[in-house]
């Protein structure tokens, strides 16, 4: 039972335009939405993270959108350039008593973005 | 960039045998995650620890164990490896923000 979905595992767009990722949630309790950017050989690095009581966070050329009533958030990167080439993976965090805050991972989305 | 190391960074070993992977990290965080990740699955949550001593299983923690003996220090050991645990094993440590989590550059793990 997939908590986090990202169903496109792939997309490509060309330098300087728009990347949309999306990210589909269905568990209603989560109280952050995370998303973090892994290039291969290395550990995931985070970028940018949203609180469920907001439904925007934006970084620099990094905003990240949630809508709550769809249980759906999405990553705009606008400009896209070409280091931006990469896997992104959904996050989703829950505060749960008596334990850690554990994360809850999206399958990924190999962002390629063309010269 | 956060204190985390892992070692090994690469290992291949035989069915059957044990491994350890360690997580080493600078930060004096309190909590300490092990996640593998495989295609088409994301990262799953393997184990992860609140303290030293106090651990707890994720969401595939069969055949997995792990310690914590210190703050700085988190183990994952297979006692007995499959070829089902041939992946790649990322540990990843928090501190007090309750929204991010930074991640070690990984070990990967062939079981033949």
């Amino acid at each position: 039972d997939q908590q986090v979905k990202q169903n496109s595992p792939s997309l490509s767009v060309q330098e300087g335009r728009i990347s949309i990722l999306n990210c589909d949630y269905t568990n209603s309790m989560f109280d952050y939405f995370l998303w973090y950017k892994k290039y291969p050989a290395e550990g995931p690095t985070f970028l940018i993270s949203i609180s469920s009581i907001k439904d925007k966070n934006e970084d620099g050329r990094f905003t990240v959108f949630l809508n709550k009533s769809a249980k759906h958030l999405s990553l705009h990167i606008v400009p896209s350039q070409p280091g931006d080439s990469a896997v992104y993976f959904c996050a989703a965090f829950l505060i749960s008593s008596g334990s850690a805050r554990q994360l809850t991972f999206g399958s990924g989305t190999q962002l390629t973005v063309l010269p | 960039d956060a204190g985390i190391t892992q070692s090994p960074r690469h290992k291949v070993t035989e069915t059957g045998t044990p491994v350890t992977l360690r997580c080493h990290q600078t930060e004096n965080h309190r909590y300490m995650y092990w996640y593998r990740q495989d295609p088409g699955h994301g990262l799953r949550l393997i184990h992860y620890s609140y303290g030293v001593k106090d651990t707890d299983k994720g969401e595939v923690s069969d055949g997995y164990s792990v310690s914590r003996s210190k703050t700085e220090d988190f183990l994952l050991t297979l006692e007995s490896a499959t070829s089902s645990q041939t992946s790649v094993y990322f540990c990843a440590i928090s501190g007090a923000r309750p929204d991010t989590q930074y991640f070690g550059p990984g070990t990967r793990l062939t079981v033949l």
